[in-house]
């Protein structure tokens, strides 16, 4: 199995809303990531997990908040989200943690819509 | 930011070598050119990666100059299904990906 899959592909919430993102991988990566792109601009890097704790958040607020459950699963949990959060989230995994020359594997992105 | 230039948007007829070309005059010695592309409202795609060698797989070939300053990716035969954002990613190690705006390429019937 070499691909990252993500659930839902798409998702529609209120400003109100909690809802969550998963991202699943069985390739054996140890790092994985969450990127926002929002529309005609490049993907953002939000968090990174390696070996299932949070190195890296890129500042971002409160209202999204990752969880890594085991070494395949990554969640994506939002909370009284905005309407300019609306993007394409996208999840991506890699071998090794960020420390490495390893080229990172993204899966399809889960298309949020905030109303 | 990004460390890498590249052109907004190339077109190429379909057949025929897609060259997309990469300015990272700034690169240093340990970062690593790498090479992907998203195919509209898909994930990034992995194409290539390399150092200073010229390196080829399945996909495409990744061109690197001596001075290292820009590299160029070839897609060899070019089809619609190529159609799609071109990022080049400077990269070291221990550093996180950095997306720019990337190249859109629009592969011509």
């Amino acid at each position: 199995d070499t691909e990252v899959t993500q659930t839902p592909k798409h998702l529609v919430m209120g400003m109100t809303n909690k809802k969550s993102l998963k991202c699943e991988q069985h390739m054996g990566h140890r790092a994985m990531y969450w990127y926002k792109q929002k529309a005609k601009k490049p993907p953002e890097l939000m968090f990174v997990y390696s070996y299932e704790k949070l190195s890296i958040n890129e500042s971002v607020p409160s209202r999204f908040s990752p969880e890594c459950p085991n070494s395949s699963l990554l969640n994506l949990h939002l909370h009284a989200l905005q309407p300019e959060d609306s993007a394409l989230y996208l999840c991506a995994s890699s071998q090794q943690g960020g420390l490495t020359y390893n080229e990172q594997f993204f899966g399809p992105g889960t298309r949020l819509t905030v109303l | 930011d990004a460390k890498t230039t590249q052109p907004p948007s190339m077109d190429c007829a379909e057949g025929r070598a897609a060259n997309l070309p990469c300015n990272h005059s700034t690169i240093s010695g340990n970062e690593y050119v790498y090479w992907y592309r998203q195919i509209h409202s898909q994930g990034p795609q992995y194409i290539i990666h390399g150092l200073k060698n010229n390196e080829t797989n399945e996909m495409a070939s990744l061109i690197i100059t001596e001075d290292r300053k820009s590299s160029t990716l070839i897609l060899p035969h070019a089809t619609l299904r190529d159609t799609a954002v071109y990022y080049c990613i400077v990269r070291s190690f221990g550093q996180n990906f950095v997306f720019g705006p990337g190249t859109r390429l629009s592969v011509l019937p």
